[in-house]
């Protein structure tokens, strides 16, 4: 098992450029979650997916997008990258459709710059 | 709102010796999780142990074992025979029955050889 993969590991975009990062698991999970990292910030909730067909926000949503693609897969999109997204981005996964008192297993990140 | 804090930033240890990691939560929840998540310098999070609030037994993983005092809202983190490996950030986190993940700051360890 892979568990949790995420790609790119590394990417620079210009100010106003777009991306999807793309996020998959292995592990027959029904919930997913994209979450942003900042120095001395903790990690903080961006959207998540309860079950497939189905997305939310979360703390720091706006600027971003997300689609969950089948029940492996959740995107996160950047339509137009600000500065103010340079940052580390997990994607995690976990089981049952509750996003509530689970435990939750993380991809290895991916570093973004915005420059 | 539930909240998680890690008050000191920094710790360090000798190999093979003991080191406490602190953690205080507020929630107002009676039935929720505890988490120490490990980050080394891959910045993979990786699960290092899980206490459900309703048991009284603290949690051990090999090295790893928690303090859990729920009365004082208090969850550290014990590693014994540190080893180099060990050096990493550290985050606390919390969710309940009605309140997601919520994670402390992090706490860098590093391990004196």
């Amino acid at each position: 098992n892979a568990g949790v993969t995420q790609t790119p590991k590394f990417q620079v975009l210009k100010t106003g450029q777009s991306m999807t990062l793309q996020c998959a698991q292995d592990m027959n999970h029904n919930s997913m979650y994209w979450y942003r990292q900042d120095p001395g910030m903790g990690l903080r909730l961006i959207y998540y997916s309860a079950s497939e067909g189905t997305t939310d926000k979360g703390e720091v949503p706006n600027g971003y997008n997300v689609s969950r693609l089948n029940k492996r897969e959740f995107s996160l999109r950047l339509e137009s990258a600000a500065p103010s997204q340079t940052s580390v981005y997990f994607c995690a996964s976990s089981e049952g459709t509750s996003i509530y008192r689970v435990t939750q297993y993380f991809g290895p990140g991916t570093r973004l710059t915005v420059l | 709102a539930q909240t998680v804090t890690q008050s000191q930033p920094e710790m360090s240890v000798q190999e093979a010796e003991t080191v406490t990691l602190s953690c205080t939560y507020d929630t107002s929840e009676s039935d929720y999780y505890l988490f120490w998540y490990k980050q080394p310098p891959s910045r993979q999070m990786i699960l290092v142990i899980r206490q459900e609030a309703y048991k009284q037994q603290n949690a051990t993983e090999n090295r790893f074992s928690v303090n859990f005092q729920k009365a004082a809202k208090s969850f550290s983190l014990k590693i014994s025979d540190s080893q180099l490996g060990d050096a990493a950030m550290y985050f606390c986190a919390l969710t309940g029955a009605n309140s997601k993940l919520t994670f402390g700051k992090g706490i860098t360890l590093s391990v004196r050889p």
